[in-house]
């Protein structure tokens, strides 16, 4: 029940397509959705982040969409490009915070 | 978005030695840290919930007197890797905060 579901396990977009990352959890607790980026070598950093009370939220290139009925949620990333090859990492915690449980991640490879 | 500093960022040890990795949160003060494990191409693995003030608690399946865990104040938890073998070798990674976690940088820990 603790568990975030994270699917592809790898991705390869052509530039200027459109990612398509998605992530499942069962945990009805959870109330905050972030998504992390993670370039090779280093920590992974926020990239957006939603809350259940809102369906979609669009940051620049980047849109999660929340389905909580089904209790999905998805990464869009539009007009892809070789600089978002990284490794891409759902999460989500409970209200208040404390332990994030992270998807198990999605390596996006962009060819330019 | 608030940082996290991990000191070193590479370390190369000998087999039997302890290495001491230092993880800081420059602009805020964080009373819960956490230190995670990654192995290459793979997902975050929780290590322990570093606690200011108090003991750390750690995941099922982590040796918490090899992995010693001090969070003595409100900017600084460290991971000690006591004893270390070639099979400590990975990437370790530290992040704080309540619902967005900012992680440092990341610790390469190499033991010959």
């Amino acid at each position: 029940q603790q568990q975030v579901k994270q699917s592809p396990q790898s991705l390869i977009v052509q530039k200027g397509g459109i990612s398509i990352i998605n992530c499942a959890y069962e945990n009805t607790a959870f109330d905050y959705f972030p998504w992390y980026q993670q370039f090779p070598g280093k920590g992974p950093a926020l990239l957006i982040a939603i809350r259940p009370d809102v369906s979609e939220k669009k940051e620049g290139r980047f849109t999660i969409s929340f389905n909580k009925s089904a209790k999905q949620f998805s990464l869009h990333i539009m007009d892809s490009q070789p600089g978002d090859s990284a490794t891409y990492f759902c999460a989500a915690s409970p209200a208040g915070g404390f332990k994030t449980i992270f998807g198990a991640g999605t390596r996006l490879f962009v060819k330019a | 978005g608030a940082v996290v500093s991990q000191h070193p960022s590479w370390v190369i040890c000998k087999s039997g030695t302890s290495v001491k990795i230092e993880c800081r949160s420059l602009d805020f003060q964080a009373t819960t840290m956490f230190w995670y494990r990654q192995f290459p191409k793979q997902s975050l693995m929780l290590m322990a919930t570093s606690n200011e003030g108090s003991k750390a608690t750690y995941e099922q399946g982590v040796e918490k007197d090899k992995f010693l865990i001090n969070h003595a104040s409100l900017t600084l938890s460290t991971l000690t890797v006591t004893s270390a073998h070639p099979e400590d070798s990975s990437f370790y990674i530290c992040s704080g905060g309540v619902e967005t976690q900012y992680f440092g940088p990341g610790t390469r820990l190499l033991v010959l």
